[in-house]
């Protein structure tokens, strides 16, 4: 069992639907992540929040939403996808900050988008 | 973008073998972290080398790091079934060290 939680673990959805995806921890840790990776691909960091605020942005269009509403939850907001962005979506959680803290992942949320 | 290369790609080995697994990497690192990835399943932490260590030990895992030729390798020893999973390379290079990049994975398969 992993201790990042990450709901759904399907989804599937149109280009012109709005969803979102939910991760929740409690180890008590103040730094989140999400990743995007693609099949037989590594993980590519999307976003990493530091203690609830927005710390790196990767250049992630616009259309992918991050949100920390507090320490142990972590959303991503999806509007108006486009196909190529069907992949494994991965949320992660460390503590922060400073160098060297491992990080903990959830075991993601599949996205399909037709 | 991807900081590390790794190989082999893929590995085939039998029950209690070793399998050996190299990464390289472009720049200056603050440490370096191995990940293994199931099937269908996120990512486990393994094993973390800061870049002022050389080897470090965990279990049936031996990491190796070299700086000057900018390389790590993952050891399994007397691999198992369980091992087949796809390993990943990670480096950190961040001033706050949030941010992994990771490499392009290695495919290992134990046979029974």
């Amino acid at each position: 069992d992993t201790e990042v939680t990450q709901t759904p673990k399907h989804l599937v959805m149109g280009m012109t639907n709005k969803k979102s995806l939910k991760c929740e921890q409690h180890m008590g840790h103040r730094a989140m992540y999400w990743y995007k990776q693609k099949a037989k691909k590594p993980p590519e960091l999307m976003f990493v929040y530091s203690y609830e605020k927005l710390s790196i942005n990767e250049s992630v269009p616009s259309r992918f939403s991050p949100e920390c509403p507090n320490s142990s939850l972590l959303n991503l907001h999806l509007h108006a996808l486009q196909p190529e962005d069907s992949a494994l979506y991965l949320c992660a959680s460390s503590h922060p900050p400073g160098v060297g803290q491992p990080q903990h992942f959830g075991d993601g949320t599949r996205l399909s988008i037709l | 973008s991807q900081q590390g290369e790794e190989d082999p790609q893929a590995l085939s080995i039998q029950e209690g073998e070793n399998a050996t697994m190299n990464c390289s990497y472009k720049t200056s690192i603050n440490n370096l972290q191995w990940y293994r990835q199931n099937s269908g399943r996120g990512l486990v932490h393994l094993i973390l080398i800061r870049s002022n260590e050389r080897e470090k030990h965990s279990g049936r895992l031996r990491v190796t790091l070299d700086t000057s030729k900018k390389s790590s390798s993952l050891l399994i020893t007397a691999s198992r079934a369980a091992d087949t999973a796809s390993y990943f390379c990670a480096t950190d290079t961040s001033l706050y060290g949030n941010k992994l990049v990771f490499g392009a994975g290695t495919i290992l398969r134990v046979k029974s």
